[in-house]
């Protein structure tokens, strides 16, 4: 079965770069979340996005911001990267056509994201 | 705002004996709740989850878990784990679209397992 696919897989970056993570979701979901978990860290949520409008939002910084696109992919910007977000970046994906239920989430391999 | 407490930082047990992982949470409303499992460096893999009926719950490579509402507890549970069972355990809350929104998980902080051979 097709999973959610994130690349890279790996990324370095130097301080104060800027870094663009991907995320695709399992084929016919329609909503996908943002996580980061930090070295030894519980994964914490960002941002969520249903049928490409915003809909959840937890712990982004403001440096960071998210789109998803119309083919439901997204993609995470982080600009004036700091050495504290090193972190793995989850994104899960869910199927939410019928709003009436909780949908599980499906988890990517994440993107290991170092700043040097 | 809902919450998820796992008392246990570090859990040792020896390979073939009982394990339970213990799992509070806050939530308001009804609360969907899951286990995850991650191996050093890897991602989440989902080990069971709770949305209604039935309290107690089983999962992938042996797990259950039983939802008490009266105690706000999840715990999971193994009756004999292997030594592939080391790993970093979570337990997550959910809520549901109530608010309008796709909510993201509340994770807590996880429980690091131990096997002794």
């Amino acid at each position: 079965a097709a999973g959610v696919i994130q690349s890279p897989r790996h990324l370095i970056k130097e301080k104060r770069e800027t870094a663009t993570l991907k995320c695709y979701p399992i084929p016919r979901h329609d909503t996908v979340y943002w996580y980061q978990q930090g070295p030894g860290q519980d994964p914490q949520f960002l941002i969520s996005f249903y049928e490409k409008m915003q809909s959840d939002k937890g712990s982004i910084p403001d440096r960071f911001s998210a789109q998803q696109f119309s083919d439901y992919h997204s993609e995470l910007n982080m600009s004036s990267l700091e050495l504290g977000d090193s972190a793995l970046y989850f994104c899960a994906s869910s199927a939410d056509s019928d709003r009436s239920l909780y949908n599980e989430q499906f988890f990517g391999p994440g993107t290991r994201l170092t700043v040097l | 705002a809902q919450s998820v407490t796992q008392p246990d930082i570090h859990i040792t047990v020896s390979e073939g004996a009982s394990l339970e992982l213990r799992c509070n949470y806050s939530y308001g409303a009804t609360p969907y709740l899951f286990w995850y499992v991650q191996s050093p460096g890897q991602g989440l893999q989902l080990l069971l989850k709770y949305f209604s009926g039935d309290t107690l719950v089983q999962g992938i490579k042996g797990f259950e878990a039983e939802f008490k509402r009266s105690q706000s507890s999840f715990n999971l549970r193994k009756p004999s784990v292997h030594w592939s069972d080391a790993a970093e355990y979570f337990c997550a809350v959910g809520g549901d679209y109530s608010g309008g929104g796709a909510d993201g998980l509340t994770f807590g902080k996880g429980t690091h397992l131990i096997i002794q051979p």
